[in-house]
């Protein structure tokens, strides 16, 4: 059975901590990998796709990377403005509801 | 601003009410969806539509009826929920089924009472 599993659940961190985020997945068929971010009352925000392992992409303190079971969403330096809900979705066909999101990180920042 | 629109943003009803949520992307999409998201679970996916038809409908109970007349509009009738439907349901646009990038509104929080 097709799933995604994001670890962990919430995490607090100090302004200018670094750490990264975890999204495991069991799936036949990889099509890609989406990173979202969720703020409290708004819809999910695209952020990145990754399509085969070994990738990476960057923006701001973001860095996303895949290997052929998981995928991680690594912060450096964050800021309390990254505070939010990061989401996992991965698609695993080509049709739209071969799409599996995990249930998200909740990522607070003190500052 | 995403270029997706949901109205109301929030909405209570009772069990017996009869409501429409509705969706409009200014994007030049050609395929739209609507997502339930509750507390602690993972967004479901509930319809897709391609060029106003659709494509998908992922087991959703019949209280749910989808409407798309056109590649712009979506809505979402609800009648007789039950508490248990309460959820903040999202519209997202994609510029083609394959959905590789969706692109979200901010959602109605629906409460059944």
């Amino acid at each position: 059975e097709d799933q995604v599993t994001q670890s962990p659940e919430a995490l607090r961190l100090q302004e200018g901590e670094s750490s990264s985020l975890n999204c495991s997945y069991t799936v036949s068929g990889l099509r890609g990998l989406f990173w979202y971010r969720q703020d409290p009352g708004k819809g999910p925000e695209f952020l990145f796709t990754l399509y085969s392992a070994g990738e990476e992409k960057e923006k701001e303190r973001l860095k996303a990377t895949l290997t052929k079971k998981e995928s991680f969403l690594h912060i450096t330096a964050p800021k309390p403005e990254d505070s939010a809900t990061y989401l996992c979705a991965v698609q695993a066909g080509s049709s739209a509801s071969k799409i599996i999101f995990g249930s998200g990180t909740r990522l607070s920042i003190r500052p | 601003e995403t270029g997706v629109t949901q109205t109301p943003r929030h909405l209570v009803m009772g069990m017996t009410n009869k409501k429409s949520l509705k969706c409009e992307q200014h994007l030049g999409h050609n395929a739209m969806y609507w997502y339930k998201q509750s507390a602690k679970k993972p967004l479901e996916l509930m319809f897709v539509y391609n060029f106003k038809e659709q494509t998908e409908n992922n087991s959703v109970p019949s209280r749910f009826s989808p409407e798309c007349p056109n590649s712009s509009h979506l809505f979402l009738h609800l009648h007789t929920l039950q508490p248990e439907d309460s959820a903040l349901y999202l519209c997202a646009s994609s510029q083609e089924w394959t959905a590789e990038i969706q692109y979200f509104g901010a959602g109605t929080r629906l409460s059944v009472l």
